[in-house]
């Protein structure tokens, strides 16, 4: 399969606490972008990291990319309750697959206690 | 419209019934693609359609899933002789026809009885 795979499956801290989120892949990539999904609902984009790139900052959001290891974290510091949802990673599969199509992993549940 | 819209947001149905759930891509984005979450679950990808080219349609299930798509513009999914396993949530999204960021629709959550 060339979907990435995030660790943990669940995730529960208190706020304040910086959350950690990991996702390993397959298959050579071109990029691979993090998305966060509330309640069940549309996927919302949060950050894209080329596979020429090491770490990516946005706001409070820090992402990391290991291509020799396949491997990706996201990492959300000083956590709110609001930022309770669901984290996915989501891979373009690289040279030779379906131009456009994205592979999901099967997500993070990350719940902030206030 | 400012983003991806999709109807309805919520279908209830009984077994054996056909169901049509429509996606309003972006303005101007070639690409389409439909996903379907079951509960708890990742996006499994469905079909993408990009432009006038010949839809990928490798992620659908069975025979009883079919998907059209106008031009650039809305999409409908249709679902026939809907089963209890194909209760889930169904997610549009769209994009320029890239590997890049995937916009997405509120989904339609379908339950089938």
């Amino acid at each position: 399969s060339q979907q990435g795979e995030e660790d943990p499956q669940a995730l529960s801290i208190q706020e304040g606490e910086n959350a950690t989120m990991n996702c390993s892949y397959k298959t050579s990539i071109n990029n691979l972008q993090w998305y966060r999904q509330n309640s069940g609902r549309g996927l919302v984009h949060l950050i894209l990291i080329r596979s020429n790139e090491r770490e990516k900052h946005s706001g409070r959001l820090r992402v990391t990319l290991d291509t020799s290891k396949k491997s990706s974290s996201l990492l959300i510091t000083a956590s709110r309750a609001a930022d309770t949802a669901s984290y996915f990673c989501a891979t373009d599969g690289g040279r030779g697959s379906t131009l456009g199509r994205l592979y999901f992993g099967r997500g993070t549940q990350l719940t902030v206690w206030p | 419209g400012a983003g991806v819209s999709q109807s309805p947001s919520n279908k209830v149905t009984e077994k054996g019934k056909d169901v049509e759930l429509r996606c309003d891509p972006i303005s101007g984005h070639t690409a389409l693609y439909w996903y379907r979450q079951r509960l708890g679950q990742g996006l499994e990808f469905l079909i993408y359609f990009q432009g006038n080219s010949a839809p990928d349609k490798s992620g659908l299930p069975s025979d009883r899933f079919s998907a059209e798509r106008t031009g650039e513009s809305v999409s409908t999914l249709t679902i026939q002789r809907t089963q209890q396993e194909d209760s889930a949530v169904y997610l549009c999204a769209s994009n320029v026809g890239t590997k890049d960021t995937q916009y997405f629709g509120p989904g339609t959550r379908l339950t089938v009885l």
